[in-house]
């Protein structure tokens, strides 16, 4: 079963507007963190924000935020005033338990910002 | 520069050789982990080591192998290749110690381009 899923594919915004990025994730493990990183084209990964699963707000960081909702299981990533240097793939990515920190990731969501 | 080291960055070879890609993690970071990323698949989890140790194992075929060294350096062992196996191979690192409570996030290294003729 997908444990981690990004419904949308691609996804354009216009500059300076903000955009949401989707991110459904399933566990049984009352313990885990949520991740979201950024690839741009350069291929390189880039990590923007994290939210524990028991943190009792919502992660932010800069113009990005999680938009965390546990009961419904989703870590959405808000991008506010979006630039042109946002354009890239986006990844959620989740850690269950303690034991390790390996992350498994989503299928990504391409992210493009028109001018 | 993220600070985690990968060689080569490309790499071009054919159906049936053997290649090793290398990784220096972050300084201080204890654990590495490897990660496939293909248009297909997506971004796979393969394995991680802690402190020399193997620690978490995942979609990791048979014919590749990976150690971690005393100096904390990584390198994955991928033979018999096929043309399935090109990819972008990337290694990350963490500080990882024991029981995670925190973040322990990830950096990853730039990759290494597999290509397989």
């Amino acid at each position: 079963a997908q444990k981690i899923t990004q419904t949308q594919p691609g996804m354009f915004v216009q500059e300076k507007e903000a955009v949401t990025l989707d991110c459904t994730y399933d566990t049984s493990d009352p313990s885990y963190g949520l991740f979201w990183y950024k690839q741009p084209s350069s291929g390189e990964m880039i990590f923007l924000i994290y939210q524990g699963s028991y943190d009792q707000q919502n992660a932010t960081e800069g113009r990005y935020s999680l938009n965390f909702q546990k009961a419904r299981k989703s870590a959405n990533l808000v991008i506010s005033a979006s630039q042109l240097g946002d354009s890239a793939m986006y990844f959620c990515a989740m850690r269950e338990g303690q034991s390790t920190g390996k992350l498994i990731f989503g299928q990504g969501t391409t992210l493009q910002v028109k001018p | 520069d993220s600070g985690v080291t990968q060689t080569p960055k490309h790499l071009i070879t054919a159906t049936g050789q053997r290649v090793t890609l290398r990784c220096s993690p972050r300084s201080g970071d204890l654990s590495v982990y490897w990660y496939q990323q293909s248009l297909d698949q997506g971004l796979q989890f393969l394995i991680q080591y802690y402190n020399g140790e193997e620690r978490a194992k995942g979609n990791i075929l048979e014919r590749f192998s990976a150690q971690q060294f005393p100096d904390l350096h990584s390198e994955l062992n991928l033979s018999s290749l096929e043309l399935g196996d090109s990819a972008l191979y990337f290694c990350a690192s963490s500080v990882e110690a024991g029981r995670i409570s925190g973040a322990n996030v990830l950096t990853f290294g730039a990759g290494s381009r597999l290509t397989v003729l």
